[in-house]
C-alpha cells in the first residue's frame, strides 16, 4: 500500500518569502503525481499534475519536482502571498487509485 | 471544476438509519470516486468507479456500498449508519489526456454528521 508523508505538516511564513513543501511516497510505481491546496471548509483545486517520465512541471508562481526513485515531489511557490493560505496535498497515482498525504497547512503572514 | 455537483452537502442522521449522497457530473468522465476526509488521516479512497456498473472497493469501504446505472450519476450509499461514519465525503472524477494522464477533479464535498 502507498504510503504518502507531507513535512513539514504546518508552516508560517511571512509574505514574500519563497518556499518549498516536500512530498514523499513508499511506492516508486506511480503513473503521475498531483497537487492540490484544500482553503478550509472547501473541496480540493488541482494545482499542478506531473507525469512519472516528467522532472518539473510550473504553473505561475508554482513549481513542482518530481523524483519518481526516490520517491520524493517538492512543490516550490515563489514570492509567497497571503492569499496562498491553504493546506496543499500531494497524491501519486498508484494503480487506478490516488493515495493523499496528510497535506501542509501553510499560513502567510501579511 | 469539471461539473460535478454533490446532494445533499450538509445532513445530520442517527445511527442505523440509510444514507445515500449523489454525485453528479456533467462531462462524461469514465472515472468517479467517493473519499472521505477526517483530521488526522487526509483523504482516504472508499470506493471507485470506471464505468457504468464497473466499481472496485478502496481502503475503507466496510460499510459503504455504490452504484453507477449512468455515466454522470455514483451514488454512495450507507446502509446502517454508525457514528464513526461522521465525516466529510469528496466526489471526485478523473480525466484522460492525450497521453492517458490522470486529472483529478474534486467536489465541494458533503458534510455528515450521524448522531
Amino acid at each position: 500500500k502507498q504510503e504518502v508523508t507531507q513535512i513539514p505538516a504546518a508552516l508560517s511564513v511571512p509574505e514574500g518569502e519563497n518556499l518549498v513543501l516536500n512530498c514523499s511516497f513508499t511506492d516508486s510505481a506511480i503513473y503521475n503525481l498531483q497537487w492540490f491546496r484544500q482553503d478550509p471548509g472547501k473541496g480540493l483545486t488541482s494545482l499542478l499534475l506531473i507525469q512519472s517520465s516528467q522532472r518539473e512541471q510550473t504553473s505561475g508562481r508554482l513549481n513542482a519536482s518530481l523524483d519518481k526513485s526516490s520517491g520524493r515531489s517538492t512543490l516550490y511557490i515563489a514570492a509567497s502571498q497571503p492569499g496562498d493560505s491553504a493546506t496543499y496535498l500531494c497524491a501519486p497515482l498508484t494503480g487506478n487509485q490516488f493515495y493523499f498525504g496528510t497535506g501542509t497547512s501553510l499560513t502567510v503572514i501579511p | 471544476d469539471a461539473g460535478i455537483t454533490q446532494s445533499p452537502r450538509h445532513k445530520v442522521t442517527e445511527t442505523g438509519t440509510p444514507v445515500t449522497l449523489r454525485c453528479h457530473q456533467t462531462e462524461n468522465h469514465r472515472y468517479m470516486y467517493w473519499y472521505r476526509q477526517d483530521p488526522g488521516h487526509g483523504l482516504r479512497l472508499i470506493h471507485y468507479s470506471y464505468g457504468v456498473k464497473d466499481t472496485d472497493k478502496g481502503e475503507v469501504s466496510d460499510g459503504y456500498s455504490v452504484s453507477r446505472s449512468k455515466t454522470e450519476d455514483f451514488l454512495l450509499t450507507l446502509e446502517s449508519a454508525t457514528s464513526s461514519q461522521t465525516s466529510v465525503y469528496f466526489c471526485a472524477i478523473s480525466e484522460f489526456h492525450g497521453l492517458g494522464v490522470d486529472t483529478q477533479y474534486f467536489g465541494p464535498g458533503t458534510r455528515l454528521t450521524v448522531l
